[in-house]
Formats: C-alpha cells, sequence, structure tokens
C-alpha cells in the first residue's frame, strides 16, 4: 500500500532562517509521482512541484529546493532564507502512474507539516 | 496549468439536506478527482470522476451518500447528500494531465 509520512506536524522558525521539511514515502510501483503542495491561510492548494520516480536530479526554483532520494524513500522540501509569506501548511503527496500514461493519478497525501515563519 | 473553479466556494446547510458542488476547468483534463479536507486534517480522496462512466471511489465512501458525475472533459458535479454535522468540511476537486491541480475548495458547515 502507499503512504506518505510527515513526521514534522509543526516547525516554527525565525524570518531568514533556512528550513527543511522532511517527506518520506512508501510504495511498491516503480513509476510513481511525488508532489509539495502549499496551502495558506486562505485554503486554496497551491502547486509547488512534481518529481517522477526515475528523475532523482535536485531541483531548484528560486528559495525553494527539493532533495528526492530513492535509497531512502524521501523527498524533502527547503525552502532558503525564510519568509513570513512562507507561513503555510505543507503537503507531500505520492501518485502512481495513471493507466501507464504519464498522467498522474489519485494522490495519497500525508499529514502536513505547518509552518510558522516569525519576523 | 490548468485552472479550476467551484461552485458554491462555501455554504451553511441544514442537517439532512443535500448539497451539489460544481467544478469547471478551463481546459479539456484526462482525470477529475474529488478530495475532503476535514477540519485541521490532511486530505482524502473520496473518488475519481470518470468521463461518461460511474466515478470509482475509495474505502469509505459510496455511491449513495458522494453521487458524482463527469459528464464531459471539463466539469463534474459532486453531491453531499442527507447531510450531517459530520459532513463538515471543505470538499476540492482536482484535474489532472501531468500535474494536478485543485480547486478553491467549497467550504461546508452543516448545522
Amino acid at each position: 500500500a502507499q503512504k506518505v509520512t510527515q513526521a514534522q506536524t509543526e516547525i516554527s522558525v525565525v524570518e531568514k532562517e533556512d528550513v527543511t521539511l522532511d517527506c518520506v514515502y512508501e510504495t511498491r510501483d516503480t513509476t510513481y509521482y511525488l508532489f509539495w503542495y502549499k496551502q495558506p491561510p486562505s485554503g486554496e492548494l497551491v502547486f509547488l512541484i512534481r518529481r517522477n520516480s526515475f528523475d532523482e536530479q535536485n531541483e531548484i526554483s528560486g528559495r525553494y529546493s527539493w532533495n528526492f532520494q530513492k535509497s531512502t524513500s524521501s523527498f524533502n522540501f527547503t525552502i532558503t532564507a525564510s519568509q513570513v509569506v512562507d507561513s503555510a501548511v505543507y503537503f507531500c503527496a505520492l501518485s502512481e502512474a495513471a493507466h501507464g500514461s504519464s498522467n498522474t493519478g489519485k494522490l495519497i497525501f500525508g499529514q502536513g507539516t505547518t509552518l510558522q515563519v516569525k519576523p | 496549468s490548468a485552472v479550476i473553479s467551484q461552485k458554491p466556494s462555501r455554504d451553511i446547510c441544514q442537517r439532512g439536506t443535500s448539497l451539489t458542488i460544481q467544478c469547471q476547468v478551463d481546459s479539456q483534463v484526462t482525470m477529475m478527482f474529488w478530495y475532503r479536507q476535514q477540519p485541521g486534517q490532511s486530505l482524502t480522496l473520496i473518488a475519481t470522476a470518470n468521463q461518461g462512466s460511474e466515478a470509482t471511489y475509495e474505502s469509505g465512501f459510496v455511491i449513495d451518500k458522494f453521487p458524482i458525475s463527469r459528464p464531459n472533459l471539463t466539469f463534474s458535479t459532486l453531491t453531499v447528500s442527507n447531510m450531517s454535522p459530520e459532513d463538515s468540511s471543505i470538499y476540492l476537486c482536482s484535474a489532472s494531465n501531468n500535474e494536478q491541480f485543485f480547486g478553491p475548495g467549497t467550504r461546508l458547515t452543516v448545522l
């Protein structure tokens, strides 16, 4: 069965600190996708990244970076120089490939990590 | 990226009534899903909305309680039937080709 674990329930940092959100997943599929979403207090779910199981290259997008390691089944998310606007709940999610295609199927979500960035 | 809208954005309903939530995508998508997010919790998949056929429900969710329609590749509805206070949640639809994007959600309160 597929499972996503975000062991950190809440993290509090001071602005400009770096912070890493952990995500560990379980799956028997060889083809799968990993996601990160941000849910700010307004409630909408904002897509951040999708990574497929065959691409272990780390990715950087501005202050955000992601470290995918199949050997440890982890897909961690780092925010560099955090800002107050980064305060939100962050969800890691896992999806199988739908119908053997590159389309993503249903998502299995972790429990989320609440990040509070204090000024 | 797909733009997804949901109606209504929020509603307050009486116990025993039903509410239909609409989800509209601005482009054709292969797959659409409905999720529930109970207060303070993560997201749980209710069902996959299949175009032109019956939805595929996850364990713990049944068609009589959550009937779903998907008449075409850009539109789906979810009905929450015979509501009780335990149904108070945010209901989100999502659309997937490669990335999976979410609508803004429908915040439902059942009194």
